[in-house]
């Protein structure tokens, strides 16, 4: 039974740390994404990549957010410095995007919190 | 742009009685359209899809959806409510087309509430 991993599931930190978070997609899959979801803003999409490649960051606060896919197993979302409006929890999902688009399907999150 | 609407933030039904979640969408071109479950504690997970096939569509855990083009709706049904029901909905529909190809654009979600 494929699924997406995320690690790790629980961080707390003090603001102004660095936390790296990491996925691993389902094998096979093409694209993966990063969400936050926090109570008052929902489901927030923040990145994605297609075969590696980011398609659009738009959804990150570019200051300190970075995502990257050093290969095709591993997706990471680093924040660094970390500020308590950072807590939320992070979902990666993954997905074979072809003709016509398919399923997104998400691991378990992360849960930051941010001191 | 393609958008989704859920009627709805709260929804309270007694064990045993119909669930009805309501989802309307917003879309240009023929919609995919997906409904997820998210547990407390958990990530999403997939309940059903509608990608222009049949337009009943029937998904995991008894819940189905019927895909309405008149109505512009995609309403999330179950017959008989289960108290492991309880969780929160997301209707969405993903995109189809241009450069935010396989994006999925999300309902702001329905907490199901199952009393005994």
């Amino acid at each position: 039974d494929a699924r997406v991993t995320q690690t790790p599931r629980h961080k707390v930190t003090e603001m102004g740390q660095e936390v790296t978070m990491r996925c691993q997609p389902i094998l096979g899959h093409n694209t993966v994404f990063w969400y936050r979801q926090t109570m008052m803003q929902g489901l927030e999409l923040l990145a994605y990549f297609r075969n590696r490649a980011p398609l659009d960051d738009s959804g990150m606060p570019k200051d300190r957010f970075s995502a990257e896919m050093p290969d095709a197993t591993l997706a990471t979302l680093k924040i660094q410095p970390s500020e308590p409006r950072d807590s939320a929890v992070y979902f990666c999902a993954s997905g074979l995007v072809g003709s016509p688009p398919d399923t997104q399907y998400f691991g378990p999150g992360t849960r930051l919190t941010v001191l | 742009a393609q958008s989704v609407t859920q009627l709805g933030s709260h929804v309270s039904v007694s064990e045993g009685a119909l669930v009805l979640l309501r989802c309307n969408y917003s879309s240009s071109v023929p919609p995919y359209l997906f409904w997820y479950v998210q547990y407390p504690n958990q990530g999403l997970q997939l309940l059903l899809k509608y990608t222009s096939a049949a337009t009943l569509v029937k998904g995991i855990n008894g819940f189905e959806a019927e895909f309405k083009k008149s109505e512009t709706s995609f309403h999330l049904t179950k017959p008989s409510a289960h108290m492991s029901d309880a969780a929160e909905y997301f209707c969405a529909v993903i995109n189809a087309g241009g450069t935010s190809y396989g994006k999925l654009t999300f309902g702001q979600g329905t907490i199901l509430t199952v009393h005994p």
